[in-house]
């Protein structure tokens, strides 16, 4: 069965980086994007990006650019979230998700909260 | 961008009784590509409906979605306790993605 399993809480003080990781398993990682959706402390989902599993290449939702960095390590199904120069505004529980035949997020990663706080 | 409106906001309802969710789109949402999904608290979102109409798999005939263009309705026929939770749409038409603000679905 389709299992998308993240990494492990983060606490992280103000201008740190973090790297959450999402581990893929029961089909083949390269068929198919994964998206990345944040979701900060009593808010709604927002959708960050996704990255093409195939070639690499990551799309960047409007507002995560520059800090956010998608990536994969395609030789043990993993796709990767990198921030840097973390701010409390951070602060917020992200997802991993795989998409179905037309971009529904139909498998998701339990979630990483990352905490920014001095 | 397309911005999806989520109304009502809070839903009360009783155990069997019928929700109706409302989606709306500020454009058309390209080939129906709309999905909306249940998030209970602490849990990640579920997958319940895509492509406005389809049925994800294993999720019970009781939810329904209909709707086409820039209006989408989720419908539960009749509530069952482990339905109370918060109903997110998203459409994947345009990028980039974009969800509604949620709507919570509470027992009266």
């Amino acid at each position: 069965q389709v299992q998308l399993v993240q990494s492990g809480s983060e606490l992280k003080k103000p201008g740190a980086s973090v790297k959450v990781s999402c581990k893929a398993s029961g089909y083949t990682f390269t068929s198919y994007a994964m998206n990345w959706v944040r979701q900060a402390p009593g808010q709604g989902l927002e959708w960050m990006g996704w990255i093409n599993t195939n070639t690499g290449n990551p799309t960047y939702a409007q507002g995560f650019t520059g800090r956010f960095v998608f990536s994969l390590d395609t030789s043990v199904s993993t796709a990767y979230l990198q921030i840097s120069s973390l701010k409390a505004e951070d602060t917020a529980v992200y997802y991993c998700a795989r998409d179905g035949a037309t971009g529904e997020l139909v498998y998701w990663g339990q979630g990483t909260l990352v905490t920014v706080s001095s | 961008e397309i911005v999806l409106t989520q109304s009502p906001a809070t839903l009360s309802l009783s155990p069997g009784e019928r929700a109706t969710l409302s989606c709306g789109a500020s454009q058309s949402v390209s080939s129906s590509y709309l999905a909306w999904y249940q998030q209970k608290p602490g849990l990640a979102p579920r997958l319940l409906i895509y492509d406005a109409s389809s049925r994800a798999t294993g999720i019970p005939d009781r939810f329904s979605g209909s709707g086409s263009g820039t209006d989408f309705t989720l419908t539960i026929s009749r509530l069952e306790p482990e339905d109370f939770a918060v109903y997110y749409c998203q459409q994947y038409g345009s990028s980039p993605w974009t969800f509604g603000q949620g709507t919570k679905v509470e027992i009266k």
